[in-house]
């Protein structure tokens, strides 16, 4: 069974923090890992896919960092602002399937 | 179109009622995906289509659920005979290539599905 755990499964920050939230997934027959952020009553948007052990990406304020050999990816959100409130999902994809394992999710709440 | 499109938002059905969802991919892309959203953000992977073949069904359950991707029409996910437990907003992506894991998957909003 592949499990894709995601930490904290909640957080609440301030205007202005920066924040970064946690996926761990199976090291093994790793393929791609994605990001998505979902609000809810709208569909899931992809942020990021990363396949590369080290990889970084970046979208304005959010970027993402990959490490495959220890199964864990970090998301950081730089200076929160309201917008950015939503379930953030991280899915696992591996070898000869194309079928996404998906986390929990963190969901993020950001006060102004 | 440039959006996966799902009908109808809202479906209620009574218990043992059929149920049938459809999703229009975005145009161009050959690999359709369906999930079912039940707990909290868990988004499990029901079945995927190349085209109008079915590529993955492993998470499909046995009875009752099955699915179609017909050429010019709307995919469709069908429950025969529903149970309490179908209730789950169910989602369908698309992805424009063969390797559907190293790319971006695209979300429609959702059916949400209400067995009473």
């Amino acid at each position: 069974i592949l499990n894709v755990e995601q930490s904290p499964q909640s957080l609440h920050v301030q205007e202005g923090d920066s924040t970064n939230f946690t996926c761990s997934f199976p090291s093994s027959n790793f393929y791609a890992l994605h990001w998505y952020r979902w609000e809810t009553a709208k569909s899931p948007e992809a942020l990021f896919v990363m396949t590369l052990n080290g990889d970084e990406k970046k979208k304005g304020r959010i970027s993402a960092t990959l490490n495959t050999k220890e199964g864990y990816s970090y998301l950081y959100i730089k200076g929160s602002q309201p917008e950015d409130s939503a379930t953030y999902l991280c899915a696992f994809g591996s070898y000869n399937t194309d079928k996404l394992i998906f986390g929990t999710g963190t969901r993020l709440q950001v006060f102004p | 179109g440039e959006e996966v499109a799902q009908t109808p938002k809202h479906l209620v059905r009574g218990e043992g009622q059929k149920a049938k969802l459809y999703c229009a991919p975005i145009k161009g892309h050959s690999y359709v995906f369906w999930y079912q959203q039940v707990l909290k953000n868990e988004f499990k992977f029901l079945i995927s289509f190349q085209n109008e073949n079915v590529f993955d069904e492993t998470g499909m359950p046995k009875e009752r659920f099955s699915a179609k991707c017909l050429p010019n029409s709307p995919c469709s996910l069908e429950i025969q005979a529903t149970k309490l437990e179908d209730s789950a907003v169910y989602f369908c992506a698309s992805s424009p290539l063969r390797e559907g894991t190293n790319q971006p998957q695209h979300f429609g909003d959702g059916t949400r599905l209400s067995i009473l």
